[in-house]
């Protein structure tokens, strides 16, 4: 089975500084990855999504950007942070063979101040 | 693109039946999931429909009308435990999970 690693759990940045989350995937190889966020009460939203090493699909326009350096390496960031990227980032893999099934990561909750 | 609606709040009481649903709009169906979180942690998957019908998984039920375009999660025999945000997504049959905005269920002695 999957085991996900997302770091930081938890931070707090100021505005206009930069942002890089990780995400490192155990258990299984070539996996779809994907970045989601989550408003504090809401629902989540689809950020980013990867079938492969380099391959980066966006779902929405936004002032973040992800890369995939390794098979098993996700990583979100961004250059400037704004007021409304706070929100709790989750990765998750699809899982293998289990049709619909998303794993998720503990996810990394972000305070922009 | 894809557009889910649930309930945003039920409440229900300890060892009691509860039904949350779900109406969806999608360009394109790939399966309806359900998708379970408690405050502060992860979701966690709990049901799949690919086609129409009923699925059960323990006090867990999961339902589809892809002619409704609906389908709802059905919990039987009511934990304190259950208490929790509960989440439908569709696939758009490009391994892409697209999320509701979540029904927050409250769970009552």
């Amino acid at each position: 089975s999957q085991t996900i690693h997302q770091w930081p759990a938890t931070l707090v940045q100021p505005v206009g500084s930069p942002l890089s989350l990780e995400c490192t995937v155990e258990g299984t190889s070539n996996p779809n990855l994907y970045w989601y966020r989550q408003a504090a009460g809401r629902g989540l939203q689809l950020l980013f999504y990867s079938v492969g090493i380099g391959q980066i699909s966006s779902e929405v326009p936004q002032n973040l950007s992800a890369s995939r350096p390794q098979d098993r390496q996700f990583i979100l960031s961004s250059k400037k942070l704004l007021l409304s990227d706070s929100g709790f980032y989750l990765c998750a893999c699809l899982v293998a063979g289990g049709a619909g099934e998303l794993f998720f990561g503990e996810g990394s909750r972000l305070t922009v101040l | 693109g894809q557009s889910l609606e649930q309930p945003s709040e039920v409440t229900a009481v300890e060892g009691a039946i509860v039904q949350i649903n779900c109406t969806y709009q999608t360009s394109g169906f790939y399966g309806l999931s359900w998708y379970q979180q408690h405050d502060g942690g992860a979701p966690t998957f709990l049901s799949y429909n690919a086609l129409d019908g009923l699925e059960e998984t323990g006090r867990f039920s999961s339902f589809l009308s892809r002619s409704d375009s609906y389908g709802y999660l059905l919990l039987q025999e009511l934990q304190m435990k259950d208490s929790a945000s509960y989440f439908c997504a569709v696939g758009d049959g490009a391994n892409n999970l697209f999320f509701g905005t979540g029904t927050r269920l409250t769970v009552i002695p």
